[in-house]
């Protein structure tokens, strides 16, 4: 079946590091994905979304590379601040939304 | 624009006990989906209504679990009755096209966390 995972289940930088958050896909046939950021306590909230026909799209301080070679997206996030600790999912479109495991952010002030 | 609104936030009762959540999406969005999320984990779908009409409920248990959307707009989960392993967060989202559409952006209530005894 389909399976979106992310490579580590936490990540810990430092305050003004750049972050990289990995995610791996299953499912050739996703189109699209997006990236949701989790607060504690929160629902998910939308960060940055791309589409298949793409490789990189940034929005501001946040870049999502994918590969559909090795069926794998990134999200990099610049110059990390305090309020980006949170957990990060990955998700990919097939005929419905799979949600991976998702991975802790931490900064470190 | 309002967000996603869910009630209650937090539900404690007993095994064997039932349970409703209530959703309002978005005004104007026509998708609305219901997730159950364990704690460590992401969130599993259970249910996706088109306006009133399921398009996806593959997930749902549904000997106990049930969902309605009767005029397109509110929506309740039900559990009855309720097991240990129910304990989760129930998150509600909203999106204005049917997600097969591949840009629709879904957005997330705050949860209801629920606790089974």
């Amino acid at each position: 079946g389909e399976s979106v995972g992310l490579h580590l289940p936490t990540l810990s930088v430092q305050e003004g590091d750049n972050s990289i958050i990995n995610c791996a896909y299953s499912n050739s046939a996703s189109d699209y994905f997006i990236w949701y950021k989790q607060e504690s306590g929160k629902g998910p909230q939308f960060i940055i979304d791309i589409r298949s026909n793409m490789d990189k799209r940034q929005g501001q301080r946040v870049t999502v590379l994918l590969n559909k070679t090795v069926k794998h997206l990134s999200l990099q996030i610049a110059a990390t601040q305090p309020g980006d600790s949170a957990v990060y999912f990955c998700t990919g479109h097939g005929n419905q939304f799979y949600f991976g495991t998702g991975t802790s952010l931490t900064v470190i002030p | 624009e309002a967000g996603v609104a869910q009630s209650p936030r937090y539900k404690i009762i007993e095994k064997r006990q039932s349970v409703a959540f209530w959703c309002n999406p978005i005004s104007g969005h026509a998708t609305l989906y219901w997730y159950q999320q364990i704690l460590g984990q992401g969130p599993k779908l259970l249910i996706q209504f088109q306006n009133n009409g399921v398009v996806d409920d593959s997930q749902l248990p549904k000997d106990r679990f049930s969902a309605e959307r009767l005029k397109g707009v509110d929506s309740t989960l039900k559990i009855q009755p309720a097991k240990l392993e129910d304990s989760a967060v129930y998150l509600c989202a909203s999106s204005f096209r049917l997600a097969g559409v591949r840009t629709d952006t879904q957005y997330f209530g705050p949860g209801t966390r629920l606790t089974v005894l």
